[in-house]
């Protein structure tokens, strides 16, 4: 059973436009909530993350949204770059006991974004 | 933040062989975990390494086909015996931090032929 539900599988975003990339997860014990940005021939990159006390956590042009009530959270990537064209994963983690580190992934976005 | 370093970072190995791949971390770190990126795919943990002791093996793996050492807070191994053509993947070391983030060497791609 997938813990971690992300869409869409692949996003193409004109450069200087949103991407917005979605997850949704069912375990409640859930609380600690990471992307990661993945390019080809490298492993993830820690891109930002959010504990469930905040709805929102802002980093540059990178933005987790947070809704606990909806168990989903958001990636929106403003003023999108070609740089950005990546494979985004998020994932969740209860942050405690004997479930800490070990991460439940989404099946990642693979995300253009054409000059 | 840490920085892992894994070898090797690529090898082609034969059907029936074993192969062990090293994580160095730049620090002391309590918890390291193994994980595997089929092509195209998500990433999957294989194992929690604990130091002294035996790994913890999630469901689906077992310490037969991916042997674990962790013989201190800075290092570990992974073997992936008796290799097959399903194992081709991405093997990745990572660790969580005192911070609180799990961060992730660059892997160590494994093609079996």
């Amino acid at each position: 059973q997938q813990q971690v539900k992300q869409s869409p599988q692949s996003l193409i975003v004109q450069k200087g436009g949103i991407s917005i990339i979605n997850c949704a997860y069912e375990n409640t014990a859930f609380d600690y909530f990471p992307w990661y940005q993945q390019f080809p021939g490298k492993g993830p990159a820690l891109l930002i993350a959010i504990r469930p006390d905040v709805s929102e956590k802002k980093e540059g042009r990178f933005t987790i949204s947070f809704n606990k009530s909806a168990k989903q959270f958001s990636l929106h990537i403003m003023d999108s770059q070609p740089g950005d064209s990546a494979t985004y994963f998020c994932a969740a983690t209860a942050d405690r006991g004997s479930t800490l580190g070990r991460l439940y992934f989404g099946r990642g976005t693979q995300l253009t974004v054409w000059p | 933040s840490a920085v892992i370093s894994q070898k090797p970072s690529r090898d082609i190995c034969q059907r029936g062989t074993s192969l062990t791949i090293q994580c160095q971390v730049d620090s002391q770190v309590t918890m390291m975990f193994w994980y595997r990126q089929q092509p195209g795919q998500s990433l999957t943990l294989i194992a929690t390494a604990n130091q002294g002791s035996e790994a913890t093996y999630e469901s689906g793996f077992v310490i037969d086909k991916f042997p674990i050492s962790r013989p201190n807070l800075t290092f570990s191994t992974l073997t992936v015996s008796n290799m097959s053509p399903e194992d081709s993947s991405i093997y990745l070391c990572s660790v969580w931090t005192s911070g609180g983030e799990l961060f992730f060497g660059e892997g160590s791609r494994l093609t079996v032929l």
